[in-house]
């Protein structure tokens, strides 16, 4: 049973399309986040919900959007995309921001933009 | 901004010998470190989590050590085995909920 999973596991479109990625937890967490993992393989923050409130907002491109329904998803949103989108995108979740709490993370997206 | 740093980059090691991989941060200020570890092509998996006011954790084969007041965490995998063969990720979180990573040791056990 998935605790994290995303979809699609691949994702290859052409440059200007507007595409989704979602993300679902089963764990019961508060907190789940997106990050973005490069060419070399540096992941960085993008964004972070708690308890469907935004409370991480990296310095990213406004084409990027996310949505968080309730608790357990949060899906990103892209728009018009670039070639430098290109990348792997990573959900993560955990059970809240506290001092103890540890991250779990989703098996990933792959974005190919042609 | 909390800076984390893993040394070496890459590691070859035959079967059986015991693995030392390194990760220091700038901003001593944690909540908690986390070591990953991801698979080619895979999602990162969990390994161990130790909070700020512990020293070490262990699971199985696996033992972490923490000097927050350096900056300093090392990760030991004992005897190790060609299926320890992965990139071996860092992460401190700090107080502005953030998951700050390394760049990762990957690490080859040859048979």
């Amino acid at each position: 049973d998935t605790a994290v999973s995303q979809t699609p596991k691949y994702l290859v479109t052409q440059m200007g399309n507007d595409k989704s990625i979602k993300c679902e937890q089963n764990l019961g967490h508060d907190t789940m986040y997106w990050y973005k993992q490069d060419s070399k393989k540096f992941l960085k923050i993008m964004f972070s919900y708690n308890n469907k409130e935004l409370i991480i907002n990296e310095t990213v491109p406004n084409r990027f959007s996310p949505k968080s329904p309730d608790k357990a998803h949060l899906n990103l949103h892209i728009n018009s995309l670039e070639l430098g989108d290109s990348a792997v995108y990573f959900c993560a979740s955990s059970q809240d921001v506290g001092m103890n709490t540890e991250a779990f993370f989703g098996q990933g997206t792959r974005l190919t933009v042609v | 901004k909390q800076e984390v740093t893993q040394i070496p980059a890459a590691l070859s090691v035959p079967e059986g010998e015991n693995l030392v991989l390194n990760c220091s941060f700038t901003d001593s200020a944690i909540y908690n470190l986390q070591w990953f570890r991801q698979d080619p092509g895979k999602g990162l998996t969990s390994l161990l989590l130790i909070q700020s006011s512990q020293r070490e954790q262990t699971s199985g084969r696996l033992n972490a050590s923490l000097d927050k007041s350096s900056g300093r965490s090392t990760l030991y995998i004992a005897a190790s085995q060609p299926g320890d063969s992965a990139t071996y990720l860092c992460a401190v979180r700090n107080d502005d909920y953030k998951l700050s990573f390394g760049a990762g040791t990957t690490v080859t056990v040859r048979a």
